[in-house]
């Protein structure tokens, strides 16, 4: 159980394009996602947490007009990324918490964004 | 930065030999976890430890804990050539003001074969 399906894998956009990046539960509702950032080689930078009906909420330095996170329902979240540039190009990953579980997490298998 | 550190931040042993990687951080937490990434791929979830424990077993995996020096170490025994790839530790906090995951820094290992 605890599956995360995250789609697409890998995406190639044109500069000032938008991308849409889908997270969904397939077998338990998700209070909470998060959608995390990670660069080659490096560890994985928190962008927001958003919870099912509200706002998300933005770490420091995420422009969330850039980085839009909509939590529609207990088992999808979506992150678009706007008017995409070549600096977005990234490993984007998210992950599902379930309730208040200690070790609820679930992560998806991530994406593979390059704006060229 | 809440980001805790991990070291080494790369680590080549060959087959067989044991594999110890450590992790510290920063604030008070609720669990420390410990994940697996292989190269491009999303994370994998291999044990969590709470903060009223002081060591937990998994198969091959050792898992220790230090509050009080606001450590953990992951071992992992008898290492094989699918054991290559990147480590992360990661610590929960929720109750201490701070509802989600903080990733370390991530180590690197490789098992040669």
């Amino acid at each position: 159980g605890a599956v995360v399906s995250q789609h697409p894998s890998w995406v190639i956009c044109k500069s000032g394009t938008s991308v849409k990046i889908e997270c969904r539960s397939l077998d338990f509702q998700a209070t909470t996602m998060f959608w995390y950032r990670q660069f080659p080689k490096k560890s994985l930078m928190l962008m927001a947490t958003s919870n099912e009906g509200s706002k998300a909420t933005y770490e420091q330095g995420v422009e969330k007009d850039k980085f839009l996170i909509n939590h529609a329902s207990l088992t999808l979240s979506t992150l678009t990324v706007t008017s995409a540039h070549p600096e977005d190009s990234s490993f984007y990953i998210c992950s599902a918490r379930r309730g208040k579980l200690l070790h609820g997490y679930t992560f998806g298998s991530g994406t593979r964004l390059t704006v060229v | 930065s809440q980001q805790g550190e991990e070291d080494p931040q790369a680590l080549s042993i060959q087959e067989g030999e044991n594999a110890t990687m450590n992790c510290s951080y920063k604030t008070s937490i609720n669990n420390l976890q410990w994940y697996r990434q292989n190269s491009g791929r999303g994370l994998v979830h291999l044990i969590l430890i709470r903060s009223n424990e002081r060591e937990k077993h998994s198969g091959r995996l050792r898992v220790t804990l230090d509050t009080s020096k606001k450590s953990s170490s992951l071992l992992i025994t008898a290492s094989r050539a699918a054991d290559t790839a990147s480590y992360f530790c990661a610590t929960d906090a929720s109750g201490f003001g701070n509802e989600k995951l903080t990733f370390g820094t991530g180590t690197r290992l490789t098992i040669i074969p």
